[in-house]
């Protein structure tokens, strides 16, 4: 089944600084795919949907410019978090897309401390 | 919003079947019953789907009502690997983002 690949699997960084998170579609070419994020002991929240060649689009309440998404090929999406601070400690997660008779595929997950 | 309600937790015996509720009164015909667990820091996996008829493979069954309102998720055999976060949701399969309630915390216990 297809695969989706993400990267680091946890990163600690210093207020203030930006961290970039990768997920990748190892076998499959994904032009849509999805980053979530969770906080300890709650479900996962969606944050945007990134489109290949195109703007993402943000959750409301999620503030693009703090978390930039790129998505230049079909096999990789990125995650920035710009600046980031303590608040933004969490887990985030990248998916592909919910096809016809396919089920979504889920990232291991990013762990992010900020510290 | 998420259109499911879980319980917020559960137990089960290992060895035992581990039944999962989940109702969704407001599912729409095109929409499918998806299942996913999410085992501790890792992504969620993929279970199992359906839409009205009852379905296996080889981690799990679902079992819809007739009116397609409940559906319950059968681990027919529970181990302690199956210790997780199961979560139900409903869908179209037209593509798109999955949208997570708060799912249910099974715990199986020696």
């Amino acid at each position: 089944g297809a695969v989706v690949s993400q990267h680091p699997s946890w990163v600690i960084c210093k207020s203030g600084t930006s961290v970039k998170i990768e997920c990748r579609s190892l076998d499959f070419q994904a032009t849509t795919m999805f980053w979530y994020r969770q906080f300890p002991k709650q479900s996962l929240m969606l944050m945007a949907t990134s489109n290949e060649g195109s703007k993402a689009t943000y959750e409301q309440g999620v503030e693009k410019d703090k978390f930039l998404i790129n998505h230049a090929s079909l096999t990789l999406s990125t995650l920035t978090v710009t600046s980031a601070h303590p608040e933004d400690s969490s887990f985030y997660i990248c998916s592909d897309l919910l096809g016809l008779n396919t089920e979504a595929f889920f990232g291991q997950g990013t762990r992010l401390t900020v510290v | 919003d998420a259109k499911t309600t879980q319980p917020t937790s559960m137990d089960c015996a290992e060895g035992r079947a581990a039944n999962l509720p989940c109702n969704h009164s407001t599912i729409s015909g095109n929409e499918y019953v998806y299942w996913y667990r999410q085992i501790h820091s890792q992504g969620p996996q993929y279970i199992i789907h359906g839409l009205k008829n009852n379905e296996t493979n080889e981690m799990a069954s679902l079992i819809i009502t007739e009116d397609r309102k409940s559906s319950t998720l059968i681990l027919p055999h529970a181990t302690l690997r199956d210790t997780a976060v199961y979560y139900c949701i409903v869908k179209d399969n037209q593509g798109g983002k999955l949208i997570f309630g708060q799912g249910t915390e099974l715990s199986v216990k020696p």
